[in-house]
């Protein structure tokens, strides 16, 4: 079946430090990826997506680039913000309705 | 923008109880849908809704049941709460079942069975 895998929390960097998080999944056909980022209290926000391979979606300086010969789709920021702390979920959807399914989300701390 | 508004941000309620989640959204969308969030779980699919008055089974849609008699809204049920049922709700609508189209979800409500 279809599933996402994503690198375990917590992240832990100091302001300006680079940041990865790992994600691969598994999907039969060919879905569309996204990252959310939830903070403290909130729901989830779309960061960002694409919808094919070789895509790059881009927000707010973070970046993930939809691999399909790796099955991977990695988030990454040049220099983080503390207001970046939050937690970050991959997820895809293969159509028919839409349906997402999630990453277990990574937790990402960043300290002054 | 699109907003999706649950009716509370916390409830606590009783082993047994019936308990009412409701969820509106403003954009028209035709497909809501109900996730539980967990610890170390991620968000898991309960229910959700592709139109008015239909509804598909999610990944752990038991003990649970959904309405929707309006388009913009979406009422999930716990028939019988128990204290299993513990956990962060959170609501999403998107515009259609077009995979390219992404979720907007609610602020979520965090619901405690006592």
């Amino acid at each position: 079946g279809n599933s996402v895998t994503q690198m375990e929390g917590p992240v832990t960097l100091s302001e300006e430090a680079f940041l990865t998080i790992n994600c691969t999944y598994t999907a039969t056909g060919y879905p569309s990826l996204f990252w959310y980022v939830q903070y403290p209290g909130e729901g989830l926000q779309l960061l960002l997506k694409a919808t094919k391979a070789d895509d790059k979606g881009s927000n707010k300086g973070f970046e993930a680039t939809y691999r399909k010969e790796t099955t991977s789709f990695h988030l990454e920021k040049g220099s983080v913000q503390v207001s970046d702390s939050a937690v970050y979920f991959c997820a895809l959807s293969t159509g028919g309705y839409n349906k997402l399914i999630f990453g277990a989300g990574t937790r990402l701390a960043v300290h002054p | 923008d699109v907003k999706v508004t649950q009716s509370s941000r916390y409830l606590v309620k009783r082993t047994g109880e019936k308990v009412f989640l409701e969820c509106v959204q403003d954009m028209d969308h035709e497909n809501m849908f109900w996730y539980r969030q967990d610890p170390g779980l991620g968000l898991r699919l309960i229910y959700f809704s592709y139109d008015v008055k239909m509804k598909e089974k999610g990944d752990i849609p038991e003990g649970y049941s959904v309405s929707r008699e309006k388009k913009e809204r979406f009422s999930l049920i716990l028939e019988s709460a128990s204290t299993n049922q513990t956990s962060m709700y959170l609501c999403a609508s998107s515009l259609d079942g077009n995979s390219n189209q992404p979720q907007h979800f609610g602020d979520g409500t965090r619901l405690s069975i006592l």
